[in-house]
């Protein structure tokens, strides 16, 4: 079965610093890992997606993620926060189905 | 770029009542979804449907619920019967053919009073 933690429920940075948010997986299949971004009253849009083809994978906005295995996760870094940044986003895995199955969210706040 | 709509962005029913949610996909996707976000828990799947029949349902799918896609645009969501516990933002998903990558719509918040 697949699932997915979240590590921080909410993270504040200033603006122009490193962003960090934490994500760990548990698949018993080759997951493939997506970040999303929920700005508020919109929808989910997708920031990046790993599918094996690569460890580090680049999205969009200056995101991107890493894939280790050795320790079943999949944090999303940006170098510099951008006021922009500030909203919900959630790490997702899939295994054997299409379903997706959803972290519990971090909502970032970026401090001016 | 093409994205997924959905219909309406807000609906206020009445417990016991029937609604039907309305989404459509983007334009050559072959792969539908609903999933839904309780306020303040996380988003779950409720329901996968491809070649005009459901793949798979979660446990929340139950007999109140059912999905259609009534001609070659709309894909919907019907709740027969409302409980106060289906207030939730409901999310419509499409994806292409050999892709497990989704493109959510914006949702639609149901209220039920």
């Amino acid at each position: 079965a697949q699932s997915v933690t979240q590590l921080d429920s909410h993270v504040s940075v200033s603006e122009g610093t490193p962003v960090l948010l934490r994500c760990n997986y548990s698949s018993s299949y080759s997951p493939s890992l997506f970040w999303y971004v929920q700005h508020p009253n919109k929808g989910l849009q997708l920031l990046l997606k790993y599918t094996s083809a690569a460890t580090l994978v680049k999205g969009i906005n200056g995101f991107e993620a890493e894939f280790k295995k050795s320790e079943t996760s999949f944090h999303l870094t940006k170098p510099s926060a951008h006021m922009s940044d500030a909203a919900e986003y959630f790490c997702v895995v899939t295994g054997r189905t299409y379903k997706y199955i959803f972290g519990t969210g971090t909502r970032l706040k970026v401090l001016a | 770029e093409p994205e997924v709509t959905q219909t309406p962005s807000h609906q206020v029913t009445q417990m016991g009542q029937e609604v039907i949610l309305r989404c459509v996909p983007i334009s050559n996707h072959l792969y539908f979804y609903w999933y839904r976000q309780i306020l303040g828990q996380k988003v779950e799947f409720l329901v996968s449907f491809y070649n005009n029949e459901i793949s798979e349902k979660s446990e929340i799918f139950d007999d109140q619920f059912s999905v259609e896609r009534p001609d070659g645009s709309n894909f919907t969501l019907k709740i027969r019967s409302t409980k106060l516990e289906d207030s939730a933002m409901y999310f419509c998903a499409s994806g292409g053919y050999f892709t497990d990558t989704q493109y959510f719509g914006p949702g639609t918040r149901l209220t039920v009073l």
